[in-house]
């Protein structure tokens, strides 16, 4: 849904470097959800956020990887000293509310470490 | 465990005739919710239908339906009268609980022959 804005769409990044992903949810919407697409696999959630608060980190891994959506501004997803293994689409998601509601994707992010 | 399984990698189908794609779920959940989402060569995330679980009537979005049969635990999408613009990757997602956190099947690739 063109509603929710990533950016970039594109993104390379040499090993060992920061990667910092930003999705501006739809208007009225205060829900965000982070999900990574592998080649050749599906989504898989990452992380769930409300304006201020993780709900929801389960499917981050323990480490380098980091959520934030503050009160003001885009969520960020950041990546830190970047792997190969880290090359994926990366979508954000939003909605209105926290159940019952639809949730509409942004285009996503394609990340590539070379 | 899997929750989401899509049987089918790939699916041919002519054009303008009909074409289901199979999913199954697993979840112990009363209350959960069942999307399928379309993904282009170009890689947006697009939502086509949803279906409660407390829904009594299969969904219908179009030429897009979604045939639930509760106690088999399926919730397979059917397309009808098949255009060339349905060639893309399909994705069936499972809503669990109160929160929008989607679980994704592993996608099934459909594509239309003329």
């Amino acid at each position: 849904n063109a509603g929710v804005m990533q950016n970039p769409r594109h993104l390379v990044r040499r090993r060992g470097q920061e990667a910092r992903l930003r999705c501006s949810p739809m208007k009225g919407h205060s829900h965000v959800y982070w999900y990574r697409q592998l080649p050749e696999e599906g989504l898989k959630f990452m992380v769930y956020l409300q304006k201020e608060n993780i709900i929801d980190e389960s499917g981050m891994p323990k480490e380098r990887f980091s959520a934030e959506f503050p009160k003001e501004g885009p969520s960020i997803l950041r990546i830190q000293q970047v792997v190969r293994g880290d090359s994926a689409a990366y979508f954000c998601a939003s909605s209105p509310g926290g159940g019952l509601f639809e949730a509409f994707f942004g285009q996503g992010t394609r990340l590539t470490v070379v | 465990a899997q929750k989401i399984t899509q049987t089918q990698p790939g699916m041919f189908v002519q054009e303008k005739e009909a074409v289901t794609l199979d999913c199954t779920y697993d979840t112990s959940d009363q209350s959960y919710g069942l999307f399928w989402y379309k993904q282009p060569s170009s890689g947006e995330m697009i939502f086509l239908i949803y279906q409660g679980s407390y829904d009594e009537q299969n969904a219908t979005e179009g030429r897009y339906s979604l045939n639930f049969q509760k106690a088999r635990k399926s919730a397979n999408l059917v397309i009808s009268a098949s255009q060339l613009g349905d060639s893309a990757m399909y994705f069936c997602a499972m809503r669990e609980g109160i929160w929008n956190k989607l679980v994704f099947g592993a996608g099934t690739i459909l594509r239309v022959k003329s």
